[in-house]
């Protein structure tokens, strides 16, 4: 199992361009996740899905969005880059939802919003 | 607004030594303090996590202490070693099951 994929691994980006995230699990898991660590702060979830379809905002939703049309792949849009989104973002996936189900986290994409 | 608040920032420690990460949190109605570890250029993994119905944990070299009256709960790393230099995060589940980091320590072992 390759787990939780992402990319690209790096990107620069200028302000106002768009660009998509991929990220895939091979895992079969029902819940997605994604995160942006910015340093100094730890992980804020941006976006998450409970399954093909479904879709809810995390704690910071704005300027990104999201789609899930399939169990294994979860992307995250940037519609309208700006240097605040300049962050590592990582996708991650659970089975369940239940406080004892882990997170699987992918290896992140480095962003730069120039 | 940090809903769960970790220090020290970074960490220092001879191989061997004690490492002591802390964590403290507000929100009673977190159900479970997981503990992720994360080296460089890979995302984090999960390390190890307790409930709050437990006071310790340990899974070898690597122990939580819980204080739930104090809304406390640190990790301790016994007889560090170089392969444990990475980047730790506490964290924090409630019932709605988002995750709440911590801002995260970086443990240094030196040889």
């Amino acid at each position: 199992n390759a787990g939780v994929t992402q990319t690209p691994k790096f990107r620069i980006l200028k302000i106002g361009q768009s660009m998509t995230l991929q990220c895939a699990q091979d895992m079969n898991h029902n819940y997605m996740y994604w995160y942006r660590q910015d340093p100094g702060m730890g992980l804020k979830l941006i976006y998450y899905s409970v399954g093909a379809g479904i879709t809810d905002k995390g704690e910071v939703p704005n300027g990104y969005n999201v789609s899930r049309s399939t169990t294994e792949d979860f992307p995250l849009r940037l519609e309208l880059a700006a240097p605040s989104q300049t962050s590592v973002y990582f996708c991650a996936s659970s089975w369940g939802q239940g406080v004892t189900d882990t997170q699987y986290f992918g290896p992140g994409t480095r962003l730069t919003v120039l | 607004q940090q809903q769960v608040k970790q220090s020290p920032q970074s960490l220092i420690v001879q191989k061997g030594g004690i490492s002591i990460i802390n964590c403290a949190y507000e929100n009673t109605a977190f159900d479970y303090f997981p503990w992720y570890q994360q080296f460089p250029g890979k995302g984090p993994a999960l390390l190890i996590a307790i409930r709050p119905d437990v006071s310790e944990k340990k899974e070898g070299r690597f122990t939580i202490s819980f204080n739930k009256s104090a809304k406390q709960f640190s990790l301790h790393i016994m007889d560090s070693q170089p392969g444990d230099s990475a980047t730790y995060f506490c964290a924090a589940i409630p019932n709605d099951y988002k995750l709440s980091f911590g801002a995260g320590t970086t443990v240094t072992v030196r040889a």
